[in-house]
């Protein structure tokens, strides 16, 4: 079955380093999201992209933040200077592109520590 | 502000018993309900329902939307220590947003 991968599963860093979560969807999709859960809370969402660009933004995503899919097959994540809240786990997710097939396929997530 | 409200947050029986998880919303641009399984990381979808009244199975698990009161419940029958696991409620706004409820943490002991 396809699958959306995410690399790495876990990541230690420094606060005030830049971080790049990477994640690789299902070949044939077309939107592509990214998701946080700090620990103990809510899935919430952050950014989608379609079509070479933002097409939503939650207010959790704000210029520490950028998303780019700089080939045919990748879509990262960018964290310009961490902080310690921003520790939690970034799931990717995506979908295809025609109507009705709204079900988003999830990453198995990559897990960030910010120390 | 949108708000997804799931109930129990926490549910403990044991093997055989049926369960039934809620989740209520109240949000803008409302499309589908979808319901995820999270066991270790990844949510691993189980259901979307866009239409009420209308039941959705799969084997044990179905589940079913109200779009007058605002809820989604789902049920589990002959639950199995494999259905343990984190159970998410989550509404779609439009094409691309989803919000999601809190959760509900089912554990279901031999």
């Amino acid at each position: 079955e396809p699958e959306v991968t995410q690399t790495p599963s876990h990541q230690v860093t420094q606060m005030g380093q830049e971080v790049i979560l990477r994640c690789v969807p299902i070949s044939n999709h077309l939107y592509f999201y990214w998701y946080r859960q700090i620990l103990g809370q809510k899935v919430e969402f952050l950014v989608s992209f379609y079509n070479n660009e933002i097409s939503e933004k939650s207010e959790i995503f704000d210029d520490q933040f950028s998303v780019e899919r700089p080939d045919g097959s990748n879509f990262t994540l960018k964290i310009r200077s961490t902080k310690l809240e921003d520790s939690a786990m970034y799931f990717c997710a995506s979908r295809a592109v025609r109507s009705g097939a709204n079900v988003l396929t999830f990453g198995a997530g990559s897990r960030l520590t910010v120390l | 502000e949108d708000k997804v409200v799931q109930s129990p947050l926490s549910l403990v029986v044991h093997e055989g018993d049926t369960v039934t998880l809620n989740c209520s919303y109240e949000v803008t641009n409302f499309r589908s309900l979808l319901w995820y399984k999270q066991e270790k990381k990844a949510p691993t979808f189980l259901f979307m329902l866009t239409s009420s009244g209308i039941e959705k199975k799969s084997g044990r698990l179905s589940s079913i939307l109200d779009k007058k009161e605002l809820f989604s419940i789902l049920n589990i029958t002959a639950t199995q220590t494999g259905d343990s696991a984190v159970y998410l409620c989550a509404t779609l706004q439009g094409a691309q947003k989803l919000v999601f409820g809190q959760g509900t943490r089912l554990t279901i002991n031999p």
